[in-house]
């Protein structure tokens, strides 16, 4: 399959706390982009890092890649419970005409 | 507009009937592309735009599913002689232009359940 891996697919944590979640995949890239989706509607962009990039911060989410490693993660820090949602890496192989390869996303909850 | 419409939001239809669903893009997004999401998992490419020709149409699940785009505007995809595993989120997404810097911008879906 070309299509990324998230881990964990669930994760669940109380308001305050941090989350972190991580993308695998297994070709060259791009870019690397995460995306948020809420109750299986549309997906909203987060954020976009590229190739030659090791990491880039937007507000409370920082992502990190490692090309080595072909892996990436996103964290949210001090958490909120509007940021439950499920959380999509996607990489663009940059030789497929703009298609983005999506993961099977994680689940975030955000307890009160 | 300001941001991408699709239409319907919800369609039940019987199985082996046609659906037709509707896309509209961001104004002079020159690049568009569908997928189909089934509960619970990842997104499966289905189709992609650039203008109102097709160089990736390789997502497409079978000769039943068929998509055009008129122009840099309005895309819609049918599905012939719908069967139940077509029930699925159809989500369309615009950009800019391809291998863009600034992401896809989402629909909110298409929910189609097929009884």
């Amino acid at each position: 399959s070309q299509q990324g891996e998230e881990d964990p697919q669930a994760l669940s944590i109380q308001e305050g706390e941090n989350a972190t979640m991580n993308c695998s995949y297994k070709t060259s890239i791009n870019n690397l982009q995460w995306y948020r989706q809420n109750s299986g509607r549309g997906l909203v962009h987060l954020i976009l890092i590229r190739s030659n990039e090791r990491e880039k911060h937007s507000g409370r989410l920082r992502v990190t890649l490692d090309t080595s490693k072909k892996s990436s993660s996103l964290l949210i820090t001090a958490s909120r419970a509007a940021d439950t949602a499920s959380y999509f890496c996607a990489y663009d192989r940059g030789s497929t005409l703009g298609r983005l390869y999506f993961g099977r996303g994680t689940q975030l909850t955000v307890w009160p | 507009g300001a941001g991408v419409s699709q239409s319907p939001s919800n369609k039940v239809t019987e199985k082996g009937k046609d659906v037709e669903l509707r896309c509209d893009p961001i104004s002079g997004h020159t690049a568009l592309y569908w997928y189909r999401q089934r509960l619970g998992q990842g997104l499966e490419f289905l189709i992609y735009f650039q203008g109102n020709s097709a160089p990736d149409k390789s997502g497409l699940p079978s000769d039943r599913f068929s998509a055009e785009r008129t122009g840099e505007s309005v895309s819609t995809l049918t599905i012939q002689r719908t069967q139940q595993e077509d029930s699925a989120v159809y989500l369309c997404a615009s950009s800019p232009r391809p291998l863009s810097d600034y992401g896809y911008t989402f629909g909110s879906g298409t929910r189609l359940t097929v009884v």
